[in-house]
């Protein structure tokens, strides 16, 4: 079973621009989170999806979006990139049981680096 | 809200010797409670977690964790830890009350060091 695909894998940017990171789930799990990683704020919830819906949304700013397609595949996208925005990002699936306690399984991660 | 504590950025242990990474946790109702392990420039990894029942529960790799709820503790153990389990450890939270969905609220992480 192939596990969670992001892409791509490093990202340089530049202030101002915008950038789409995608993740491909597990099969079968339609539950998708998206994570921020940063030396000085840790490991931070951005938001989640579920069947094309967000279903939890964190404390960042709108530049923050995402989205989920009929295929349980995600984006999410961030708008006007500021050097702050550079971090590890991190998707992260799992199949909801409806009752919270399945795991989630991250992906790689994509390294965005904004210059 | 939930929120999770690792007291200690960094562990140092022989390879050999028993290994504790400590996580308090803190939720409105009962918690999901979970450990990732995370190696350089890679995501992270499941351990195992705690829903119901035993409080010792048995995760990969030889990792086991203690769920304590009067001192809302879940700490990591493992009887014999190896060099190859120095990587970064994190524990994590998802409080069920919160209105359902998968969203889990992580500690800030431990650096485990296993010396030779």
């Amino acid at each position: 079973k192939a596990g969670v695909t992001q892409t791509p894998r490093y990202l340089i940017k530049t202030r101002g621009q915008q950038v789409t990171l995608s993740c491909s789930p597990i099969s079968g799990h339609r539950s998708v989170s998206w994570y921020q990683q940063t030396p000085g704020q840790g490991l931070q919830f951005l938001f989640e999806y579920f069947s094309e819906t967000q279903r939890n949304k964190g404390n960042f700013p709108g530049r923050f979006s995402g989205r989920q397609f009929s295929n349980s595949r995600s984006e999410m996208n961030v708008s006007t990139l500021e050097l702050g925005d550079s971090a590890l990002y991190l998707c992260a699936s799992s199949l909801d049981d409806g009752q919270g306690g399945a795991e989630a399984f991250f992906g790689q991660g994509t390294r965005l680096t904004v210059v | 809200a939930q929120s999770v504590a690792q007291p200690e950025d960094q562990v140092n242990v022989a390879e050999g010797n028993p290994l504790t990474v400590k996580c308090t946790y803190s939720v409105s109702g009962n918690p999901y409670l979970f450990w990732y392990v995370q190696y350089p420039n890679r995501g992270l990894q499941f351990l195992l977690k705690y829903i119901t029942g035993d409080n010792l529960v048995k995760g990969s790799y030889g990792f086991e964790a203690e769920f304590n709820k009067s001192q809302t503790s879940f700490h990591l153990k493992k009887p014999s830890a190896l060099v190859s389990d120095s990587a970064l450890y994190f524990c994590a939270v998802r409080d069920i009350l919160t209105g359902g969905g998968n969203k889990l609220t992580f500690g800030t992480g431990t650096q485990l060091k296993v010396e030779l």
